[in-house]
């Protein structure tokens, strides 16, 4: 099993379209989460962590269940430029830094 | 906000050659840099651990006579790559956290170096 699995999608949405991407991760010690965004060439960037509360950043809300041991990403109200591949990222014991393989989102006008 | 600098953005060598690939964290101290390559459609796969002062920890599988890892100061450490090979063609990505944050704090990425061996 890996360590970080996410469905690779891709994920072609109309415009305005809400979507959501589920990630789950093995080791049951992992500290903290993340999503990244990363484009098409370029390097990944931040888009939000991800707390035990949940967090919500405008149309992105980040979702955290320590029990399934799963971390969610809800895209509300798609735009063009959502378009990307975005990676599930978990930190383990110490600073080791595990990514899943990302899911790619395309966003269709 | 902080800012990691990746020099060169893109290089093509021969086959047999090494090629040096720098790692910069331009406004913040990083006494821990992570390497990582990603081939097309893939997840990034981290290759090892820099530790300013200190040999790099090297993730399974990852030669480590094959990919020299040099972090001499806490803004800089370079990755290179030795007798590279067209199987080494690669895109390669470091990043950096801010030292003394842990494991919540923000990983920083470089624009990452884009590898082609003849």
């Amino acid at each position: 099993r890996k360590e970080v699995e996410q469905d690779p999608g891709p994920f072609n949405v109309p415009e305005g379209a809400t979507v959501a991407f589920n990630c789950t991760y093995s080791n049951s010690a992992s500290q903290s989460f993340f999503w990244y965004r990363q484009d098409c060439r370029k390097e990944p960037k931040l888009l939000m962590s991800v707390y035990s509360s949940g967090n919500e950043d405008g149309r992105f809300t980040a979702q955290l269940n320590r029990a399934s041991q799963y971390i969610s990403l809800l895209i509300r109200d798609s735009k063009l430029s959502d378009s990307a591949t975005y990676l599930c990222v978990v930190n383990g014991g110490g600073f080791k830094t595990i990514f899943g393989a990302g899911t790619r989102l395309f966003v269709k006008a | 906000g902080a800012v990691v600098s990746q020099h060169p953005s893109r290089v093509i060598c021969k086959s047999g050659t090494s090629v040096k690939i720098e790692c910069r964290s331009l406004d913040f101290q990083a006494t821990t840099m992570f390497w990582y390559r990603q081939f097309p459609k893939k997840s990034l796969m981290l290759m090892a651990t820099s530790n300013e002062g200190s040999k790099a920890t090297y993730e399974q599988g990852v030669e480590k006579d094959k990919f020299l890892i040099n972090h001499a100061s806490l803004t800089l450490s370079t990755l290179t790559v030795t007798s590279a090979h067209p199987e080494d063609s690669s895109f390669y990505i470091c990043s950096a956290r801010a030292t003394g944050q842990g494991p919540t704090g923000e990983l920083f990425f470089g624009e990452g170096s884009r590898l082609t061996v003849l």
